[in-house]
């Protein structure tokens, strides 16, 4: 069964701290997506990428960065993290952007809920 | 700028009764449209999408959305809800002109069906 795995489901930070989310996929997908999800807001696109090392800005990239070495690791980084940005964080992945490739899905992961005190 | 609106945050329907989840976007050029179901403690999940063709698109567990131009809609509905629907619905639009690779999700509408 294709997946797209988050490492950790729930973290709990203090302000300040520098925070990982790892999400890795086995499809041998080229897209890669950070997304947050606020109720009320729906999802908010934080960063994406296309490509290894590469990497856009979404709607809300501010307060994070992002990281991929390799093509089914993409990671998401809060360099200090703050009480705002508590939230559920998701993953997502598709195939490229070619062809008729507006038509790509999106598969996501179980989320990661992070806290931060 | 594209966007989407979900008006309801919630509907409430009775099992066995049809439902319907509204969804209504803003996009400039043609639309490629989805749904997604998000149940409690998972990831979202692909619903159906609306590419091009036929405006009532078939999708998984018995769900189906109707594409109408004309109105900007794609409402989600089924013809016999389930208890098991009940869950968190996402429509969203990704617009080809943009170039762009975003996908552009609605606020969500948690859909509650009583048994």
């Amino acid at each position: 069964d294709v997946k797209v795995t988050q490492s950790s489901r729930y973290l709990v930070k203090r302000t300040g701290e520098k925070v990982f989310l790892e999400c890795v996929q086995d499809m041998d997908h080229e897209n890669m997506f950070w997304y947050r999800q606020d109720p009320g807001l729906g999802l908010r696109l934080i960063y994406f990428s296309y490509d290894v090392k590469m990497k856009e800005k979404g709607d809300i990239p501010e307060g994070y960065s992002v990281s991929r070495e390799k093509k089914e690791r993409f990671s998401l980084i809060l360099e200090s993290a703050s009480t705002n940005q508590t939230s559920m964080y998701l993953c997502a992945s598709s195939l490229g952007f070619r062809g008729n490739s507006g038509a790509n899905v999106l598969t996501f992961g179980a989320g990661s809920r992070l806290t931060v005190l | 700028a594209q966007s989407v609106a979900q008006p309801e945050d919630q509907v409430n329907v009775a099992e066995g009764n049809p439902l319907t989840v509204k969804c209504t976007y803003s996009v400039s050029g043609n639309p490629y449209l989805f749904w997604y179901v998000q149940y409690p403690n998972r990831g979202l999940q692909f619903l159906l999408k609306y590419i091009t063709g036929d405006n009532l698109v078939k999708g998984s567990y018995g769900f189906e959305a109707e594409f109408n131009k004309s109105q900007t809609s794609f409402h989600l509905k089924k013809p016999s809800a389930l208890v098991s629907d009940s869950a968190l619905y996402f429509c969203a639009v990704r617009a080809l002109n943009t170039g762009g690779f975003k996908t552009i999700f609605g606020a969500g509408t948690r859909l509650f069906v009583k048994a």
